[in-house]
């Protein structure tokens, strides 16, 4: 089993759809969460993150940790086109080595 | 304030060969990262530098894979003796202090091709 799952899509919306991303985990150490978005050719850009558990609200973005069930979720609300990417969930204990999920693929239909 | 810099953006090396992978941190980083993607899979840890020093290398194959960050220049991940395996897109973070990767920035990678 990964330390962290994440479902690869890909997932495909209508443009103005709320978007659902999750991901699962298995270390109870992880504390720091992170949510990066890959567009293609290009380098991971942090989207958000949050420590330990609870929301945080980012514009259109929302992301939400629920340490007791290790799960996360990233929330995209009025999706435009521009947010057609790669997702990537991002978890640490606390030190400098980060474990990433698999990424999830986006893809906003105008 | 130029983004963290990567070069070269592609490699193309033949079995064997020496592949070397270059790395500008951002201007006031000292702390470098190396992740590589393989695809359809997340980014994997490979090591963790600072000037002059290996933090954690616990990523990084034993054989055939160094990584140094020296007082100038730019941060260097070397693989020697490039099997077709190799092949990926590796990229670097750097960030200002040590933490984790909440206050880094990723380059745009080299995408290396072993033929």
């Amino acid at each position: 089993q990964k330390e962290v799952e994440q479902d690869p899509g890909p997932l495909s919306v209508p443009e103005g759809a709320i978007v659902s991303l999750n991901c699962t985990y298995s270390n109870s150490a992880f504390q720091y969460f992170m949510w990066y978005r890959q567009y293609s050719r290009k380098g991971p850009e942090l989207l958000m993150y949050t420590y330990s558990s609870g929301n945080k609200e980012d514009g259109r973005f929302t992301a939400q940790v629920d340490k007791s069930s290790k799960y996360i979720s990233l929330f995209i609300r009025d999706s435009q086109p521009s947010d057609s990417a790669t997702y990537l969930c991002a978890m640490s204990a606390g030190y400098q080595k980060v474990t990433f999920g698999t990424g999830t693929k986006l893809q906003v239909i105008p | 304030n130029a983004g963290v810099m990567q070069n070269p953006r592609h490699l193309v090396r033949r079995r064997g060969q020496e592949a070397r992978l270059r790395c500008s941190p951002m201007k006031g980083h000292s702390h470098v990262y190396w992740y590589r993607q393989l695809p359809e899979e997340g980014l994997k840890f490979m090591v963790y530098l600072q000037k002059e020093n290996i933090i954690d290398e616990s990523g990084m194959p034993k054989e055939r894979f160094s990584a140094e960050f020296p007082k100038e220049g730019p941060s260097i991940l070397r693989i020697q003796q490039v099997v077709r395996g190799d092949s990926a897109a590796y990229f670097c973070a750097s960030s200002p202090s040590q933490g984790v990767l909440t206050e880094a920035f990723f380059g745009q990678g080299t995408r290396l091709t072993v033929v």
